[in-house]
């Protein structure tokens, strides 16, 4: 089985820019997280999704971000616009609560820089 | 307050020795799950292993233990015969809860890096 998938994985952009990350969980997982890594902060939550409806957002950091999950299949994080303290790597990962498995599986990243 | 401490930021141990990494955490909630992932220098998050709130032995997968105790709210981590593959970055996480009770999002420490000397 596929796992997760993001792309891009890597993101050059300027300041101002827009941005857009996606994800597709795996097959069959009905949870989506979007997390941001930074040396400063560590890992974060930002949003997560169950069955295509955004639970808790509030790890989101302000209103230039924003983030949708219009199918079980596919997952968009945006920045508008985006500032330089935005670089960092962002994760999506996904799972099923079901079967007794409690395990997110995260994708590979978007290592996005601002310039 | 943290709700994951990890209290060793980096760790030197030679190769085939046992290491222990340690994790506390702080919960009100009954009901918890804890994880660990390794985070290697190619930037992958693995997933290692799971230990619930409720479980009663401590969980182990291949190399990989936890060592659960509750009272005290630590979970460390023990990788026995260290190998040079094991050299990364290794987080704790805890997800408060019952699964799927809308806190469902992990909360992870800042890590510790562990190196593998030959």
């Amino acid at each position: 089985d596929a796992g997760v998938i993001q792309s891009p994985r890597h993101e050059v952009t300027e300041m101002g820019q827009e941005v857009t990350l996606r994800c597709k969980p795996i097959s069959g997982h009905d949870y989506l997280f979007w997390y941001r890594q930074t040396m400063m902060r560590g890992l974060e939550l930002l949003i997560y999704f169950n069955n295509n409806v955004p639970i808790d957002d509030s790890g989101m950091p302000e209103d230039r971000f924003s983030a949708k999950m219009p199918n079980a299949s596919f997952s968009t994080l945006k920045i508008q616009p985006s500032e330089p303290r935005d670089s960092a790597v962002y994760f999506c990962a996904s799972n099923h609560w079901g079967r007794g498995d409690e395990t997110q599986y995260f994708g590979p990243g978007t290592r996005l820089l601002v310039l | 307050a943290q709700k994951i401490t990890q209290t060793q930021p980096g760790m030197f141990v030679q190769e085939k020795e046992a290491v222990t990494l340690d994790c506390t955490y702080d919960t009100s909630d009954p009901s918890y799950g804890l994880f660990w992932y390794k985070q290697p220098s190619s930037g992958e998050m693995i997933f290692l292993i799971y230990q619930g709130s409720y479980d009663q032995q401590n969980a182990t997968e291949g190399r990989y233990s936890l060592n659960f105790q509750k009272a005290r709210k630590s979970a460390n981590l023990v990788i026995s015969a260290s190998q040079l593959g094991d050299s990364a970055m290794y987080f704790c996480a805890m997800r408060e809860g019952v699964p799927g009770g809308g806190a469902d999002g992990l909360t992870f420490g800042k890590g510790t890096h562990l190196i593998i000397q030959p």
